[in-house]
C-alpha cells in the first residue's frame, strides 16, 4: 500500500526566514506524482506545487519549491522568505498515472512569528 | 472562472435527519471526488466519479452514505441517517485528468454539525 508520511506535526518559524516542511512516502510504482496544499485558517484547501516521479528537475512556483530527492522517497517544500500569510496546514499528498486518488499525510501546522 | 462550489457551507442538523451536501464542479473537469476531514482522522477520500461513473467508493464509511452524479455539473452527498460522528468538514473536488495525475481543485467545504 502506498503510504506518505509527514513527521512534524507543527513548526514555528521566524517571519522572513526560509522553512523547509518534510514529506516521505513509500511506494514500488515508479510512475507517480506528489502534490503540495496550504490550508489556511479558513479552511480552503489550495494547490501551491506538483512534482512529476519522471520530472529531472525540481519544481518551483514563487516563492515554493520542492526538494524531491528520489532515492530517499522524499519531496519536501520549501518555502523562501517566509510571511505572516504562509502561517497554515500544509498537507503533502501522492498520486499515481492513471489513478485520480490522491492518498494525503497527516499535514504540519506551521506558524510564522513575526 | 468559478471554482468548485459547494451547499450549503454550515449545516447543523439532529441525528437522525438526512443530509444532502452538494457539488458543482469546475466546467470541464471529468473528475470529481468527495472528502472528509476530521482532527482525528484526516483527510480522507470517501468517492471518486469520472465522466459522471462512480469508480471508488471503498472509502465510504458504511450504508448511511450515498452519492450521485445525474450529469458533469452536479453531485450529492447524502447522509441517511446522520449521527453526531458524522461531523465533520466535507469536501468536493474537480479535476481535469488529462494526462498523468493532475491537480485536485477543492471547494470551500461544509461544515457539517450532527447534534
Amino acid at each position: 500500500a502506498q503510504k506518505i508520511t509527514q513527521t512534524q506535526p507543527g513548526m514555528f518559524v521566524q517571519e522572513k526566514e526560509a522553512v523547509t516542511l518534510d514529506c516521505t512516502y513509500d511506494t514500488s510504482d515508479p510512475s507517480y506524482g506528489l502534490f503540495w496544499y496550504k490550508q489556511p485558517s479558513s479552511g480552503e484547501m489550495i494547490f501551491l506545487i506538483y512534482q512529476g516521479s519522471y520530472d529531472q528537475q525540481n519544481a518551483t512556483e514563487g516563492r515554493y519549491s520542492l526538494n524531491f530527492q528520489k532515492a530517499r522517497k522524499s519531496a519536501n517544500l520549501v518555502i523562501s522568505a517566509s510571511q505572516l500569510g504562509d502561517s497554515a496546514m500544509y498537507f503533502c499528498a501522492i498520486g499515481f498515472f492513471g489513478n485520480e486518488k490522491l492518498t494525503f499525510g497527516t499535514g504540519t501546522r506551521l506558524t510564522i512569528i513575526p | 472562472d468559478a471554482g468548485v462550489i459547494q451547499s450549503p457551507r454550515h449545516e447543523v442538523t439532529e441525528m437522525g435527519q438526512e443530509v444532502t451536501l452538494r457539488c458543482k464542479p469546475i466546467s470541464g473537469h471529468n473528475s470529481l471526488f468527495w472528502y472528509r476531514q476530521t482532527m482525528m482522522r484526516g483527510l480522507e477520500l470517501l468517492i471518486y466519479f469520472n465522466n459522471n461513473v462512480p469508480i471508488d467508493d471503498s472509502g465510504m464509511p458504511e450504508d448511511r452514505f450515498s452519492a450521485k452524479m445525474p450529469n458533469a455539473s452536479f453531485s450529492t452527498l447524502k447522509i441517511q441517517p446522520s449521527e453526531p460522528r458524522d461531523s465533520a468538514v466535507y469536501f468536493c473536488a474537480s479535476s481535469p485528468m488529462t494526462s498523468g495525475t493532475d491537480e485536485q481543485f477543492f471547494g470551500p467545504g461544509t461544515r457539517l454539525t450532527v447534534l
